[in-house]
């Protein structure tokens, strides 16, 4: 069962404007959450993360929201620019395992 | 610094041939991970080190899959008698270990293996 989920396997948006990539989790054990981006034939890298117990955190123009209640978490990166263009994956752990489970990514394509 | 690395970078094997598949982690982390992407898919766990010994396998698929990590620094990843579906990128991840579970896990480029 896939317990994080990213519906959208791809969206495109224009430079300057705001990239909104959402993701969805069923296990409520999870209270640790973390947005990866990827470039191709490289590892994932890092980008920021939310604790369960904030429902926002900023890190310069990347923004993560968490709806606890929903079972909801997104990333905004505003304004979006064209080395912003990767796979974002959502990924979900709990404090007491350090295993991440990860969605299946969504693309994003920054439009010049 | 130096990164996590991963070698080889591509590995192209016969169906039911070993391969051995190698990480180091990134310098005094203490923790490394193995994570298996197949296309399409998020990274897929499959075993934690903390120092020497593996504190969860529990994403290992089978028992042809096995990983040492003896000095508690470079691992190795062995699968024994490989199968088509076992083709895929395999990921490895290192963070510092500490406690409190917001460790940040570093990852390496991967080694895509193919098995013919």
């Amino acid at each position: 069962d896939q317990q994080v989920k990213q519906n959208s396997p791809s969206l495109s948006v224009q430079e300057g404007r705001i990239s909104i990539l959402n993701c969805d989790y069923t296990n409520s054990m999870f209270d640790y959450f973390l947005w990866y981006k990827k470039y191709p034939a490289e590892g994932p890298t890092f980008l920021i993360s939310i604790s369960s117990i904030k429902d926002k955190n900023e890190d310069g123009r990347f923004t993560v929201f968490l709806n606890k209640s929903a079972k909801h978490l997104s990333l905004h990166i505003v304004p979006s620019q064209p080395g912003d263009s990767a796979v974002y994956f959502c990924a979900a752990k709990n404090f007491g395992n350090e295993k991440l489970t990860f969605g299946t990514g969504t693309r994003l394509t920054i439009i010049p | 610094g130096a990164g996590v690395s991963q070698t080889p970078s591509n590995k192209v094997t016969e169906k039911g041939k070993y391969v051995e598949l190698r990480c180091d982690p990134i310098s005094g982390h203490t923790a490394l991970y193995w994570y298996r992407q197949s296309l399409g898919q998020g990274p897929e766990f499959l075993i934690y080190f903390q120092g020497t010994g593996a504190a969860d396998d529990s994403g290992l698929p089978n028992d042809r899959f096995f990983a040492v990590r003896p000095e508690g620094s470079v691992s190795t990843l062995k699968i024994q008698r490989t199968e088509r579906g076992d083709s895929a990128v395999y990921l490895c991840a290192s963070s510092l270990g500490s406690s409190g579970g917001t460790d940040t896990q570093y990852f390496g480029p991967g080694t895509r293996l193919t098995v013919l």
